[in-house]
């Protein structure tokens, strides 16, 4: 069963930030929140990952809320390649050492 | 250039003839895996290995086999294939496979799959 929560999809304009909520209530302590996004097809690929602090790379900003029950991961300035599908996962399947739970993602569509 | 290589990349084949997927990795990671993306179900493990000659079932193993012999290639066997393993199949691999230390996977480009 999956154990997040995010919008089914979301737009975002050209330039601007894009900011993609995820819950997840039932995180434990040693768990972290990756995202990853899969544009049209195309393998998965790693965004940025993060336990307690909130997190920066060149990609995007990963902010947990204190309790860890949500994040957020932001696009700082969106861009029409970043029109994919994001997936908010806390999860470690039950069947599998390192299987990645994917679900259903956000569906984010940057228009210009 | 680190990556994940997946052969090929389309292919159409009949119901019953035995096919093979390749995967590779120029990482030296350990641990490495096959799932398969359906419309409406996401992605699903259909195996994964932790390190050579160590392989495991995921979520869907039936109608598959795989092998690691080297830690590079870990390539997906289909022995008799039917439509509904009709599928877009993407090959991941991490530097380990355990739970508690940070694993960033990496994907390959995937394969279309379709078996008439």
């Amino acid at each position: 069963d999956a154990k997040t929560t995010q919008p089914p999809s979301m737009d975002c304009a050209e330039g601007r930030a894009a900011n993609l909520p995820c819950n997840h209530s039932t995180i434990s302590g040693n768990e972290y929140v990756y995202w990853y996004r899969q544009i049209h097809s195309q393998g998965p690929q790693y965004i940025i990952h993060g336990l307690k602090n909130n997190e920066t790379n060149e990609m995007a900003s990963l902010i947990i809320t204190e309790d860890r029950k949500s994040s957020t991961l932001i696009l700082p300035h969106a861009t029409l390649r970043d029109t994919a599908v994001y997936y908010c996962i806390v999860r470690w399947h039950q069947t599998g050492a390192n299987n990645l739970f994917f679900g259903t993602g956000t569906r984010l569509t940057v228009i210009p | 250039e680190a990556q994940v290589t997946q052969n090929p990349r389309y292919l159409i084949t009949v119901t019953g003839k035995k096919l093979t997927v390749t995967c590779s990795q120029n990482m030296n990671h350990e641990y490495m895996s096959w799932y398969r993306q359906d419309p409406g179900l996401g992605l699903r493990q259909i195996y994964y290995s932790m390190n050579v000659e160590v392989t495991d079932k995921g979520d869907v193993p039936e109608g598959y086999k795989v092998s690691r012999k080297e830690k590079r290639n870990f390539p997906l066997i289909l022995e008799s294939p039917s439509p509904n393993q009709t599928s877009l199949y993407f090959c991941a691999s991490s530097l380990r496979g355990t739970l508690s230390s940070y694993n960033e996977q990496f994907f390959g480009p995937g394969t279309r799959l379709t078996v008439l």
